[in-house]
């Protein structure tokens, strides 16, 4: 079935320091969203993206959708402790309508 | 307003017992999801709904698990009868559409002794 291949799985930096996490499909993607865990919580919608090459950002945030539509990267810029959780891609895949299936996530741990 | 609800929080049972999960979706949103979090996992989509009817129940585990929506407003998700491996955190999502942002509810802590 369709593998949702996300890296790294762990990640810590030191407060101030910045973060990436990717997200990478060998098929093309209709959409990719982002979600945020909280330790404890549940997964929270952060953005969506559907063209080719698009670049949204959210204050510190900054998504990126690749040009073949077959991979995307969250960057943190200047993580703060409140940035810890778990970030989830979820991708919607053509041939089963735009079905999300949900990477494994990356876990950032951030140092004060 | 009103999130996705789901009950119970917590659930401790004994492993041959009838498990019960529910789930009030976001008034409006015609889909809703059944999802199954775990270490080794991670999160995986069981079964999802659209306007009340299942569409791809693919990801249920075997025939302990079962999943209704009777309405718009509730859905279940049963095992019966459940093993330790069950043990899990189960979710439910709604949205307004496949493609939509999903709504997560606070989830559900399974442990199957």
């Amino acid at each position: 079935g369709q593998q949702v291949m996300q890296i790294p799985q762990y990640q810590h930096v030191q407060e101030g320091e910045d973060f990436t996490t990717y997200c990478n499909s060998s098929t093309t993607l209709s959409n990719i969203q982002w979600y945020k865990q909280r330790p404890g919580g549940h997964p929270v919608f952060l953005i969506q993206l559907v063209k080719s090459g698009e670049v949204k950002k959210q204050k510190r945030l900054t998504f990126q959708f690749g040009e073949a539509k077959k991979n995307s990267s969250l960057h943190i810029t200047a993580t703060q402790t409140t940035d810890v959780g778990t970030y989830f891609c979820a991708q919607g895949v053509y041939n089963q309508g735009g079905k999300l299936i949900f990477g494994q996530g990356t876990e950032l741990s951030v140092k004060p | 307003d009103a999130g996705v609800i789901q009950s119970p929080r917590h659930e401790v049972t004994e492993m041959g017992q009838e498990v019960t999960l529910r789930c009030k979706p976001i008034s409006g949103h015609d889909y809703l999801f059944w999802y199954r979090q775990t270490m080794m996992r991670g999160l995986e989509l069981l079964i999802y709904f659209n306007n009340n009817v299942p569409i791809d129940d693919s990801g249920m585990p075997e025939d302990r698990f079962s999943a209704k929506m009777p309405n718009a407003s509730f859905s279940t998700l049963k095992i019966q009868p459940s093993e330790p491996r069950d043990s899990a955190v189960y979710f439910c999502a709604s949205s307004l559409g496949l493609v939509q942002p999903q709504h997560f509810g606070d989830g559900t802590r399974l442990s199957i002794l």
